[in-house]
């Protein structure tokens, strides 16, 4: 089956300070990632959705120059959490969707916790 | 009013017990329905898709209903693994890649 790893799976920092998260498809090419903040008790909403090669198109009310996205290769994505307060700490998921044979699904990472001191 | 709307629960149920989870969705043009399952803790994985004439896959079984833009899973001899929570998510008009999760709804299967 189809393989999206993330990492770190957790991450603990001071606040000010940015945090970057890999998104990676292991097994399969994604042209398209997406990527998701869950707060607790809460639905997983989705905060940009990022295309290989191309600027990321982030959801209405998402900062983009706080949440930098880089979608570099048809296999990774990175989000950067800059300058990082209280208030990002946040269960961080990323998706990934197939450039054939898998295009109907998205598969999702595990997840990274972030919390910001 | 939310775009996706399940009851949180939670649904306490006996083991082998039938459980069924409702949703409704705002708008009429979505395409795409699915059921997703989360563990605590856990990314979301795929249970199954929803089609217009209803599916089965073993113990579940999902329907959908345009007319009244409800989503329904039908969980049957409900088992200890069961226990997780269950999100309707759908895909709406015109964002083929975009997906709207509900808060999901918990089930705790009881030995």
């Amino acid at each position: 089956g189809a393989v999206v790893s993330q990492h770190p799976s957790w991450v603990i920092c001071k606040s000010g300070t940015s945090v970057k998260i890999e998104c990676r498809s292991l097994d399969f090419q994604a042209t398209t990632m997406f990527w998701y903040r869950q707060f607790p008790k809460q639905s997983l909403m989705l905060m940009a959705t990022s295309n290989e090669g191309s600027k990321a198109t982030y959801e209405q009310g998402v900062e983009k120059d706080k949440f930098l996205i880089n979608h570099a290769s048809l296999t990774l994505s990175t989000l950067t959490v800059t300058s990082a307060h209280p208030e990002d700490s946040s269960f961080y998921i990323c998706s990934a969707r197939g450039t054939s044979g898998k295009t109907d699904t998205q598969y999702f990472g595990p997840g990274t916790r972030l919390t910001v001191l | 009013r939310k775009e996706v709307e399940q009851d949180p629960g939670p649904f306490n149920v006996p083991e082998g017990a039938t459980v069924a989870f409702n949703c409704t969705y705002s708008n009429s043009a979505s395409q795409s329905f699915f059921w997703y399952r989360q563990d605590c803790r856990k990314e979301p994985k795929l249970l199954m898709s929803v089609y217009s004439s209803g599916n089965e896959d073993g113990r579940f079984t999902a329907q959908l209903n345009r007319a009244s833009q409800y989503i329904s899973l039908l969980i049957r001899d409900s088992k200890l693994s069961d226990s997780a929570t269950y999100l309707c998510v759908v895909n709406p008009p015109g964002a083929t890649n975009k997906l709207i999760f509900g808060t999901g709804t918990l089930l705790a299967v009881q030995p």
